[in-house]
């Protein structure tokens, strides 16, 4: 089964709007990232947050993770019709050199 | 350029005939990964290497062998397909151990179908 699940898993917003999506997972891990992929093309790092850490930024994204929950989110703030694309998660158990992606939310910004 | 290539890009095969999707970077990235990615299950990840001659099966590694002889080179072989395999393929790779603060440089993909 996948480590990490998304939800939504589908998202529409207006341009300008928030976007938030979340993520949550099954054992203890090192950190966790984030993923954006652009219809069927390779996945591209947006952010990583260690395990230690809670909140995390980055231009207009902001991740949190709550480990007592193996639970994140991640909120883009002002979001353009360029931010259409699928958001992934991905962790990394503990000790394992194993990546485990999510289902992915797909978020669709209409401009 | 720093990048993450794969060939083909695409291919259309029919089943038991043996392939091999290659990938190749050139970052000097120790570890190495291949995943598929089907609709509605994501990224899975198939096998994945920490250096040369370093190797180990991801969550769905039936059907898949690898090998890495080379640093830069990770192929992905496919020694008879079946239509199960039909998927986008991708590989990736990260210059340290991805459990602690390295990521991952995605390929552009390879869309598989297998007949």
């Amino acid at each position: 089964s996948q480590q990490g699940e998304e939800d939504p898993q589908a998202l529409s917003i207006q341009e300008g709007e928030n976007a938030t999506m979340n993520c949550s997972y099954k054992t203890s891990i090192n950190n966790l990232q984030w993923y954006r992929q652009n219809s069927g093309r390779g996945l591209v790092h947006l952010i990583l947050i260690r395990s230690n850490e809670r909140e995390k930024h980055s231009g207009r994204l902001r991740v949190t993770l709550d480990t007592s929950k193996k639970s994140s989110s991640l909120l883009i703030t002002a979001s353009r019709a360029a931010d259409t694309a699928s958001y992934f998660c991905a962790t990394a158990p503990g000790g394992y050199q194993k990546v485990t992606f999510g289902t992915g939310t797909k978020l669709q910004v209409i401009p | 350029e720093a990048q993450v290539t794969q060939n083909p890009r695409y291919l259309i095969t029919v089943t038991g005939k043996k392939l091999t999707v290659t990938c190749s970077q050139n970052m000097n990235h120790e570890y190495m990964s291949w995943y598929r990615q089907d609709p509605g299950l994501g990224l899975r990840q198939i096998y994945y290497s920490m250096n040369v001659e370093v190797t180990d099966k991801g969550d769905v590694p039936e059907g898949y062998k690898v090998s890495r002889k080379e640093k830069r080179n990770f192929p992905l072989i496919l020694e008879s397909p079946s239509p199960n395999q039909t998927s986008l393929y991708f590989c990736a790779s990260s210059s340290g151990q991805v459990t602690y603060q390295e990521t991952q440089y995605f390929g552009p993909g390879t869309r598989l179908l297998v007949l």
